[in-house]
């Protein structure tokens, strides 16, 4: 069973400032098998990244993930008031994918 | 446009029955296969499973076989997520999700349905 762990638990940032936000897994995961979701307070999870670095419909190019076998990572360049959020990475290489436990991203 | 709207918050009481819905629309529902995701209070989102409604093939994550059940009607376009006996530990927020057309990731989401199970 593979494990994602994501660092840091919390991210302290102001506006406008780049955010790094990092996916470890257990085992190598396919590239094309890795999301990226964003959650805000009382709001469903929203897709933002897919095959480890495609961008969903709709999502600001702000947003960028890269990454390979156990590494992934999500940027956001310049963070704006709305990318305060939980991100979470999702591995899907079974059909049953798991969750990464989530990153805050809080202002600073 | 694809939607999936989930059935209303519910409060039960342990030992009670329960089944919520996801009513998809804007897509072929029989040809994609629709997840289910738990979060419970102020903690992560949890993969319970997904079930395809062109014939039912469901899949459930290790932890939740055999607590929960998954169906889903055609006829209705509506898939199921339900309960036999609650507990108090299945208070959670319960969300569905489409899953893209090669049956990868949730690309779509429901607004998430409040389970309360409490005496």
């Amino acid at each position: 069973e593979i494990v994602l762990t994501q660092s840091p638990g919390t991210l302290s940032l102001s506006p406008g400032e780049r955010a790094t936000l990092s996916c470890r897994a257990s085992q190598s995961v396919s590239s094309s098998s890795l999301a990226w979701y964003q959650q805000k307070p009382g709001q469903a999870p929203r897709l933002l990244i897919y095959g480890a670095s495609t961008r969903a419909t709709g999502i600001p190019d702000r947003f960028s993930g890269s990454g390979s076998g156990t590494d992934f990572t999500l940027t956001i360049t310049r963070l704006e008031p709305e990318d305060f959020a939980v991100y979470y990475c999702q591995q899907y290489s079974s059909s049953l994918g798991k969750f990464g436990q989530g990153t805050k991203v809080e202002i600073k | 446009e694809v939607q999936l709207v989930q059935s209303g918050a519910e409060v039960k009481k342990p030992g009670e029955s329960l089944k919520i819905s996801c009513k998809a629309s804007g897509h072929y529902f029989t040809s994609y296969w629709i997840g289910w995701v738990r979060q419970m209070p102020g903690k992560g989102l949890e993969w319970m499973g997904i079930i395809y409604p062109g014939d039912s093939d469901t899949r459930y994550s290790p932890s939740f076989q055999g607590q929960v059940t998954f169906s889903a009607d055609k006829s209705v376009t509506t898939a199921y997520l339900q309960w036999s006996s609650l507990k108090a530990s299945d208070t959670a927020m319960y969300y569905c999700a489409r899953l893209d057309a090669s049956g990868s990731y949730p690309d779509y989401w429901g607004q998430g349905t409040l389970v309360t199970v409490s005496s």
